[in-house]
């Protein structure tokens, strides 16, 4: 099994570009979540999912959109990007079935922003 | 709100040191689970435990022990013996059964560098 797949790994933007960062997972995992990884801030959950069109806001989801049209892929958009969100960004899975259930991460993509 | 502090930004032992990683949570929920996971150099996220609200038994998995106090809120996990290949970044994380169901909140993490 491939896991969770995050495409692409590293990305150059100019400030103002749009861009978005897929992840897919083969897993039928129902809840997906995007976290980014600043020095010192830790992950910080972005947007999340509990399954197929349904999304909701994690702890900085401002700049950032997300949609779930099928079980397997949770994109999330940068519309309009700025230099504070470059970022490491990693995208997550797990099974719906309980919350104690570990998180399945992608191997993560390195955003910079100019 | 839910809340993660890992006090230990950075910790440095010589190898065959044992050394302890804090982690303190904050939450109003009695049902919640707590994680440990793991980020070599190499920079993929692993998963090493996870502990629930109502199970304050402390585990041993080879090298690696957590201990989970409710009394203090902490969870912390201890490496005995400590070798080169556990530097790494750890992180501990929260999820909440009632209040934010579904989030699972991490904390800033603690860079450790095992000296040979």
């Amino acid at each position: 099994n491939a896991g969770v797949t995050q495409t692409p790994k590293f990305q150059v933007l100019k400030t103002g570009q749009s861009m978005t960062l897929q992840c897919a997972q083969d897993m039928n995992h129902e809840y997906m979540s995007w976290y980014r990884q600043d020095p010192g801030m830790g992950l910080r959950l972005i947007h999340y999912s509990v399954g197929a069109g349904i999304t909701d806001q994690g702890e900085v989801p401002n700049g950032y959109n997300v949609s779930r049209s099928t079980t397997e892929d949770f994109p999330l958009r940068l519309l309009s990007a700025a230099p504070s969100q470059t970022s490491v960004y990693f995208c997550a899975s797990r099974t719906g079935q309980g919350l104690n259930e570990k998180l399945f991460f992608g191997s993560g993509t390195q955003l910079s922003v100019l | 709100a839910q809340k993660v502090t890992q006090a230990q930004t950075e910790i440095s032992v010589v190898e065959k040191e044992d050394v302890t990683l804090d982690c303190v949570y904050e939450t109003r929920d009695t049902t919640y689970y707590l994680f440990w996971y793991k980020q070599p150099p190499s920079g993929e996220l692993v998963f090493l435990i996870r502990r629930n609200s109502f199970d304050e038994q402390n585990e041993i998995s080879g090298r690696y022990s957590w201990n989970f106090q409710k009394s203090t809120s902490s969870f912390n996990f201890t490496i005995t013996a400590s070798q080169v290949v556990d530097s790494a970044v750890y992180f501990c994380a929260l999820s909440e059964a009632e209040t934010s169901y579904d989030k699972v909140i991490f904390g800033p993490g603690t860079s450790l560098s095992v000296i040979p």
